[in-house]
């Protein structure tokens, strides 16, 4: 099993703040995946990413693929309180078939 | 389209008894499926891969005669916790590639499952 170690493991922080949330590895991973996940909901899918260096914008939201891919970031532009969840990044290699590697995510509370 | 539902989405049963979980995938053919079990707070933790057809592939430290999958179609994967104890309860999440050779995962709502 590859570790992914996720950080920070919670964080509060006022609407308008900016944060980011790091997911880092030992292992090389073919792709990368950033979830969401409400309390009482499945994880939702934000973003894939899979080419080292790769950068990816969703909204207020960048992730980006380290080059080696080992290592991901999520960077949230003006938090919102709609941003409020548990962030999870997953880690796939042709070790793991297709299962995915999950990080111990990442509680993020934004208060108005 | 990549929608995975499960059911039931709550339930509440007593010591000894079994309970079954459906996984299916709604909108498309999913030959793997996945079940994780998720701690209140905490990250997912594979209990195990499910492949249409065939045994399912269990993490290490996962009783295969207690959680009981079964995959008999390429839209339903089943979870069974048999003789359930109250340590087992937990929130249970199925999710399924879209694809075949694809690394995205798409889950299901979640089961809580509560037993006293």
């Amino acid at each position: 099993t590859q570790l992914l170690e996720q950080s920070p493991q919670f964080l509060s922080i006022q609407e308008g703040e900016n944060l980011t949330v790091y997911c880092n590895s030992s292992s090389v991973f073919s792709s990368l995946q950033w979830y969401r996940q409400e309390p009482g909901e499945g994880p939702v899918l934000l973003v894939t990413v899979v080419t080292g260096g790769e950068v990816k914008k969703l909204k207020r939201l960048t992730f980006q693929f380290g080059d080696a891919r080992k290592d991901s970031s999520l960077h949230i532009t003006a938090a919102q309180p709609g941003d409020t969840g548990l962030y999870l990044c997953a880690g796939a290699s042709s070790n793991s078939g297709y299962a995915l590697n999950f990080g111990k995510g990442t509680s993020l509370l934004v208060t108005p | 389209g990549a929608v995975v539902s499960q059911h039931p989405s709550r339930v509440i049963c007593k010591s000894g008894t079994s309970v079954k979980i459906e996984c299916r995938s709604l909108d498309f053919q999913a030959t793997t499926m996945f079940w994780y079990r998720q701690f209140p707070k905490k990250s997912l933790m594979l209990m195990a891969t499910s492949n249409e057809g065939s045994k399912a592939t269990y993490e290490q430290g996962v009783e295969k005669d207690k959680f009981l999958i079964n995959h008999a179609s390429l839209t339903l994967s089943t979870l069974t916790v048999t003789s359930a104890h109250p340590e087992d309860s937990s929130f249970y999440i199925c999710s399924a590639n879209w694809l075949a050779g694809l690394d995205e995962q798409f889950f299901g709502p979640g089961t809580r499952l509560t037993v006293l």
